[in-house]
């Protein structure tokens, strides 16, 4: 049982826009900023957005982020084929001194 | 650029102590601003914090782990290690080693390429 939650599952047509949620309390996305990693099968996650809403560079303009209150999403418009993967939310936890995740949502490029 | 590359074994049996060390280039474990986690993703699942230990040698861990874990640092060659002792089945994962980063904000921005640890008789 993962502290952030995020749905399983979410999927798109190539071209078009798709948002995942995360969901957490006032001690982790309360009180700090969210960050997303993505991560393909079989390899380590890679950050794809900090300070809720800050793309490291080399990662495309299509991913955002952003975050009200206790919730976080990541938005990814003008899908395409590489980027069907599993995306992760994350976030440091006053309460715990330490990160929490979410469990991962699976992006299918139908 | 930082790399960061685990080593250990790849098979524990149930009640030994997993013992895992991650070795850091390109940054020193030393420096100000970052800490060292171990995070763990059992197969199928999501990510887990272990533990970090903070550039003054300061260490946490998640205390879903109770008191089986130990991190510690070897600067002399740019390491940190994990132990995790009575194994189960139920820790069988991939264990990362990372990097905190916390300029501006936190961010896990390096990351090991993760070593898969099978709990088995």
């Amino acid at each position: 049982q993962s502290v952030l939650t995020q749905p399983p599952s979410a999927s798109g047509t190539p071209g078009l826009r798709v948002t995942i949620s995360c969901s957490g309390s006032s001690s982790n996305i309360g009180s700090n900023t969210v960050n997303w990693y993505q991560q393909l099968p079989g390899t380590a996650p890679k950050l794809l957005i900090y300070s809720s809403n800050q793309r490291p560079s080399g990662v495309p303009d299509r991913f955002s982020g952003s975050k009200s209150g206790t919730s976080a999403s990541l938005a990814i418009s003008g899908l395409q084929s590489e980027d069907e993967a599993d995306y992760s939310c994350a976030a440091w936890d006053d309460s715990l001194n330490g990160w929490v995740f979410g469990g991962g949502t699976k992006l299918t490029v139908l | 650029q930082v790399q960061l590359q685990e080593s250990g074994p790849g098979l524990v049996k149930p009640s030994e102590t997993l013992s895992l060390t991650c070795t850091v280039s390109g940054g020193s474990v030393s420096s100000g601003s970052y800490y060292w986690s171990w995070i763990r993703q059992p197969p199928g699942k999501g990510l887990e914090w272990i533990a970090y230990m903070d550039y003054s040698g300061n260490t946490n861990h998640n205390p879903s782990l109770k008191s089986r874990v130990t991190i510690s640092v070897d600067t002399s060659k740019n390491q940190f290690s994990l132990k995790l002792s009575s194994m189960t089945a139920a820790d069988t994962a991939v264990y990362y080693c990372a990097r905190t980063n916390w300029n501006a904000a936190p961010k896990i921005d390096y990351w090991g390429q993760g070593t898969l640890v099978t709990v088995s008789s």
